[in-house]
């Protein structure tokens, strides 16, 4: 089965930073990866999510890229503000069909002002 | 956008009782829902998918027969936790996924947070 590593567990930077976290994928079948933000005690929320047919692609401060050669990939936040300090969770999957999502453990984003 | 509710948000209850847990997608038909359970500052844990008329398949080590799930239209799910215990108090979080437009994503509810004395 899929098998998603992510990291770091834990990022912290300060208000204006960049931030960038990393996920692994197992599956080479895998065409779908999603990012979550978790606000504490709060539903994940889809931020972004890209397919295997593209490398990268952006919305305003968040972008994610991905090398299917490697099987990995990134999330990238620029010009980080307080209110992005949340859990992120990476995911794999496959596109269409009965599959199971793979989440990766996720990464406690702080950003102190 | 796709919309998940869950209900209720929070419950508590005595060790014994069983509580029932409604999963619903409001906006569009959920072929299939994931149920998870997260403890503080942990990922997600799988504990069973459904499909829409089909039972639930569950991951291992989850009990089916503590952890009962029924799928019984397009816009509903319920988990059941029977005979609870207060080492089931945790954060149970169900998802939704559809068809069409709606087919690739994961749709998260807003959990529930269960506290069993």
């Amino acid at each position: 089965g899929e098998n998603v590593e992510q990291h770091p567990s834990t990022l912290s930077v300060q208000e204006g930073d960049s931030a960038v976290i990393k996920c692994t994928y197992s599956d080479s079948a895998s065409n779908y990866f999603p990012w979550y933000k978790q606000e504490l005690g709060k539903r994940p929320q889809l931020i972004i999510d890209i397919r295997s047919n593209v490398g990268e692609k952006k919305d305003q401060r968040i972008a994610v890229t991905l090398n299917k050669t490697a099987k990995h990939f990134s999330l990238h936040i620029t010009e980080t503000q307080p209110e992005d300090s949340a859990v992120y969770f990476c995911a794999a999957s496959l596109t269409g069909g009965s599959y199971i999502p793979t989440f990766g453990r996720g990464t406690s984003l702080i950003v102190h002002p | 956008g796709a919309v998940v509710s869950q209900h209720p948000s929070r419950v508590i209850c005595k060790s014994g009782t069983s509580v029932k847990i409604e999963c619903r997608s409001l906006d569009f038909q959920a072929t299939t829902m994931f149920w998870y359970r997260q403890f503080p500052k942990q990922s997600l844990m799988l504990m069973a998918t459904s499909n829409e008329g089909s039972k639930a398949t569950y991951e291992q080590g989850v009990e089916k027969d503590k952890f009962l799930i029924n799928h019984a239209s397009l816009t509903l799910s319920t988990l059941t936790v029977t005979s609870a215990h207060p080492e089931d108090s945790s954060f149970y979080i169900c998802s939704a996924r559809g068809t069409g437009g709606f087919g690739d994503t994961q749709y998260f509810g807003p959990g529930t947070r269960l506290t069993v004395l």
